[in-house]
């Protein structure tokens, strides 16, 4: 079973910040927090991951908190092209590379 | 660099066929996973290999198998097809073993089986 809660939809106006939050009270010292996305039937996009900093890319910027309990990925101007399903995961990384996808938040942009 | 390449991207089987899917990760990724994506289950984990060695399998029937070669490609074959196996297939590459590298997914193969 997948060790993330997240809400199933979320709307966004375009050009706003997408603010996408992610439930994981049972992640491990040694696992890592990954976001990916998947735009309608292609593949999944990798994001972002982080252990415990939080960290920013390109694409958008990951806030864990303290005790790594939960966190939130944030898409600083959102676009229509942001309009996906958002998986938040955690994994260790290549040691375990069985990746468990929960079901995701439907993230809308609104024009 | 290219990124992984899944072929063919679409597949009409009749029940009862086989079929193979192939995969070519990223040069320099020896990590190769396989998942199926369907409407009802999501996306599921099937088996990951690394350096030709199966290390993780999930809760599929024998009828899906895959294997790795030497250069890393990967090839998945699901053997007496169901209805059911109609699905998203996707591949995954990762580099070489290490805490917290990343995943990079493929475009996938839809598989159709009529």
């Amino acid at each position: 079973d997948a060790k993330t809660t997240q809400p199933t939809s979320m709307d966004c106006a375009e050009g706003r910040a997408a603010n996408l939050p992610c439930n994981h009270s049972t992640i491990s010292g040694n696992e890592y927090v990954y976001w990916y996305r998947q735009i309608h039937s292609q593949g999944p996009q990798y994001i972002i991951h982080g252990l415990k900093n939080n960290e920013t890319n390109e694409m958008a910027s990951l806030i864990i908190t303290e005790d790594r309990k939960s966190s939130t990925l944030i898409l600083p101007h959102a676009t229509l092209r942001d309009t996906a399903v958002y998986y938040c995961i955690v994994r260790v990384g290549s040691r375990d590379d069985k990746i468990i996808f929960g079901k995701g938040t439907r993230l809308h942009i609104l024009p | 660099k290219a990124g992984v390449t899944q072929t063919p991207r679409y597949l009409i089987k009749t029940r009862g066929q086989q079929v193979t899917l192939s995969c070519s990760p990223i040069s320099g990724h020896r990590s190769v996973s396989w998942y199926q994506q369907t409407p009802g289950q999501g996306l599921q984990f099937l088996f990951e290999y690394f350096s030709e060695t199966q290390r993780n399998k999930g809760n599929f029937p024998g009828r899906f198998s895959g294997r790795q070669f030497s250069n890393s490609r990967s090839e998945m074959n699901v053997s007496t097809l169901e209805l059911g196996d109609s699905a998203l297939y996707l591949c995954a590459s990762s580099p070489d073993r290490g805490l917290g590298t990343e995943a990079f997914f493929g475009q996938g193969t839809r598989l159709t089986v009529v």
